[in-house]
């Protein structure tokens, strides 16, 4: 079945140093990946997303990639600040013209003060 | 972006009851969706409320132990039937964003679900 691969599953990292979340799909019909950041208690928040016919886009300090031959796809945070430790997930959509998502399992985000 | 607001934000039942979970937009959007997330984990998709119709379960859930409601654009109620033990959850409901991005789902606090 269709599935999203996520990794690592933790990660920590100094402030100020970069962090990179790294997320596979199966399903080569998938055309749209956002990624969400939920803290402790709290609601998923989308934070950035990427649709199939772009490979980079950037807002600020987060960035995400998408190499769809790979149907590999990847966040990237720089200058990490300690407000951006929290769990975060990537998604993919479920085929093209469907408005479900398929998540990965999660990515529980440090950042050492 | 929509707003979205849960009721309850948290209970602690009784097993072999029931509760009613309701979600609110503050806007029309076309999607609903009621998920699954136990502690620690990842989401799971239960189902789509489709206004106007029965709901679309996902593999591993059925109409009989969850019951949705989508009367309208904007609302969305999942019942959790004859709960057991397993049935302690978080249950996020979400909605997609109106206007373009239609594919974007925007999330509500969740009700944290306890089961005795």
């Amino acid at each position: 079945g269709e599935n999203v691969e996520q990794h690592p599953s933790t990660l920590s990292v100094q402030e100020g140093d970069s962090a990179v979340i790294k997320c596979t799909y199966s399903d080569s019909a998938s055309n749209y990946f956002p990624w969400y950041k939920q803290e402790l208690g709290k609601r998923p928040q989308l934070i950035i997303d990427i649709r199939s016919n772009v490979g980079e886009k950037k807002d600020q300090r987060i960035a995400v990639t998408l190499n769809k031959t790979a149907k590999h796809f990847s966040l990237h945070i720089t200058e990490t600040q300690p407000e951006d430790s929290a769990v975060y997930f990537c998604a993919a959509s479920r085929g093209s013209g469907t408005y479900k998502y398929i998540f990965g399992t999660g990515t529980r985000l440090k950042v050492l003060a | 972006s929509a707003v979205i607001s849960q009721k309850p934000s948290r209970d602690i039942c009784q097993r072999g009851t029931s509760l009613t979970i309701q979600c609110q937009v503050d806007s029309q959007v076309t999607m609903m969706f009621w998920y699954r997330q136990q502690p620690g984990q990842s989401l799971t998709l239960i189902a789509t409320a489709n206004q106007g119709s029965e709901a679309t379960y996902e593999s591993g859930f059925v109409i009989d132990k969850f019951p949705i409601s989508r009367p309208n654009l904007t609302f969305s109620t999942l019942t959790v039937s004859n709960m057991s033990p397993e049935d302690s959850s978080i249950y996020l409901c979400s909605g997609d964003g109106t206007g373009s991005s239609t594919d974007t789902q925007y999330f509500g606090p969740g009700t944290r679900l306890t089961v005795l």
